[in-house]
């Protein structure tokens, strides 16, 4: 069965810093990775996908992700947070085929800090 | 707006009361899914229709759940007898299907509270 860890429940991170959140992944075959980004009382909103090729994605936002098959790994990275990236981001995994029945993680609840 | 969209945004019910939520995919999109997100969760898969055709469910989805997408176009998702544990954010999201990776866009979902 396939499954996501997001070991960071809450970040908190100046405006301006750097930001890397961590996911791991479970899964019997090549995923189909994604990163989404939920603001309060809002639905989910893609920020990137990787399913194959480059293992750095460009995504939405600025946000970009990279994909470790070695380490069952697609953290998500931004050089400068902006106050306006505190959200919850929720890292998924997907089937290539099929219906593509996604999984996601529990999710990491960003802060930012002037 | 040509988004998914889901009505009410919004639904406050007493425990054993029936409630039904409506969700309107992108056009052209065939696939649709239900997911369930409660506090502190991530959205958790419920099931999933290829048109009209319901094609999985999960085991989260008890008897006193249905969902229907009669057209192949909007669903419904009804859920009979209300208890206090089926509050949550209900969220819909379609896909095109045929290929190998379809990206699921989601709508802002239905907040049901059950008092």
């Amino acid at each position: 069965a396939q499954s996501v860890t997001q070991p960071d429940i809450h970040i908190t991170v100046s405006e301006g810093a750097s930001l890397e959140l961590r996911c791991n992944y479970s899964y019997g075959a090549t995923p189909y990775l994604f990163w989404y980004v939920q603001s309060p009382g809002q639905g989910l909103q893609l920020l990137l996908k990787y399913f194959s090729g480059d293992t750095l994605v460009q995504g939405i936002k600025g946000f970009e992700a990279e994909f470790k098959r070695s380490q069952s790994s697609f953290n998500l990275r931004k050089p400068s947070v902006h106050w306006s990236d505190a959200a919850e981001y929720f890292c998924a995994v997907g089937a290539i085929g099929g219906y593509q029945k996604v999984t996601f993680g529990i999710g990491t609840k960003l802060q930012v800090i002037p | 707006d040509t988004g998914v969209s889901q009505n009410p945004r919004h639904k406050i019910t007493k425990r054993g009361q029936n409630v039904t939520f409506r969700c309107d995919p992108i056009s052209e999109h065939n696939r649709l899914y239900w997911y369930r997100q409660t506090l502190g969760q991530g959205p958790e898969f419920l099931t999933y229709f290829q048109n009209e055709a319901q094609l999985e469910k999960s085991r989260l989805l008890s008897d006193r759940f249905s969902a229907e997408r009669p057209k192949g176009s909007f669903s419904t998702l009804e859920i009979q007898r209300t208890e206090q544990g089926d509050s949550a954010m209900y969220l819909c999201a379609s896909s095109l299907g045929g290929g190998q990776v379809n990206e699921q866009y989601f709508g802002p979902g239905t907040r049901l509270t059950v008092t």
